[in-house]
């Protein structure tokens, strides 16, 4: 079974703190892809990758910077956390070539206090 | 404008009713469709694609109307399951970008 798993289901930061969300599919995916999902807004791109050590800005980019070293693996970098980053946070994977389908994670839950 | 729009409902219906709602998207140059389903603090998940002859997958069926720029999804037979969010999702020429819309929630009572 397909599987995209996020490091915590749950966080609780303050204004200023650095935040790492990670990201790892056993699927061997090329494509990864950082999303934030808030009411009425839809899940908007943050991020995505389309290979190891590649990376494009999504439509919301700032405030936000991701790190992929491995192929397996995608990391969301918030800096300097603010309270308006306060979200659910999704990460996603796709096999290249096929637009459609996206493997999500679970999602975390990050409040920003 | 967003670039892709859904009523938010929530539509609530019996069991074993037929419930029908849109997505509206705005760029013309969008070239493929699909429907994915959101249970309450869970994932997005691929419910079907969309294709331009409409299609079924079983009691869900979806239609794309390229000239007024919407897609479809109507369920038949509801059962309690498929109460869910449903999110409309477009696909560019960008290969990389889809759009997400806000989505649809329905809700399936006994």
């Amino acid at each position: 079974d397909v599987k995209v798993t996020q490091s915590s289901r749950y966080l609780v930061k303050r204004t200023g703190e650095k935040v790492f969300l990670e990201c790892v599919q056993d699927m061997d995916h090329e494509n990864m892809f950082w999303y934030r999902q808030d009411p009425g807004l839809g899940l908007r791109l943050i991020y995505f990758s389309y290979d190891v050590k590649m990376k494009e800005k999504g439509d919301i980019p700032e405030g936000y910077s991701v790190s992929r070293e491995k192929k397996e693996r995608f990391s969301l970098i918030l800096e300097s956390a603010s309270t308006n980053q306060t979200s659910m946070y999704l990460c996603a994977s796709r096999s290249q070539g096929y637009a459609g389908e996206l493997f999500f994670g679970e999602g975390s839950r990050l409040t920003v206090l | 404008r967003k670039e892709v729009e859904q009523d938010p409902g929530p539509f609530n219906v019996p069991e074993g009713a037929t419930v029908a709602f849109n997505c509206t998207y705005s760029n013309s140059a969008s070239q493929s469709f699909f429907w994915y389903r959101q249970d309450c603090r869970k994932e997005p998940k691929l419910l079907m694609s969309v294709y331009s002859s409409g299609n079924e997958d079983g009691r869900f069926t979806a239609q794309l109307n390229r000239a007024s720029q919407y897609i479809s999804l109507l369920i038949r037979d509801s059962k309690l399951s498929d109460s869910a969010t449903y999110l409309c999702v477009v696909k560019g020429a960008n290969d990389y970008k889809l759009s997400f819309g806000a989505g649809t929630t329905v809700t399936v009572r006994a």
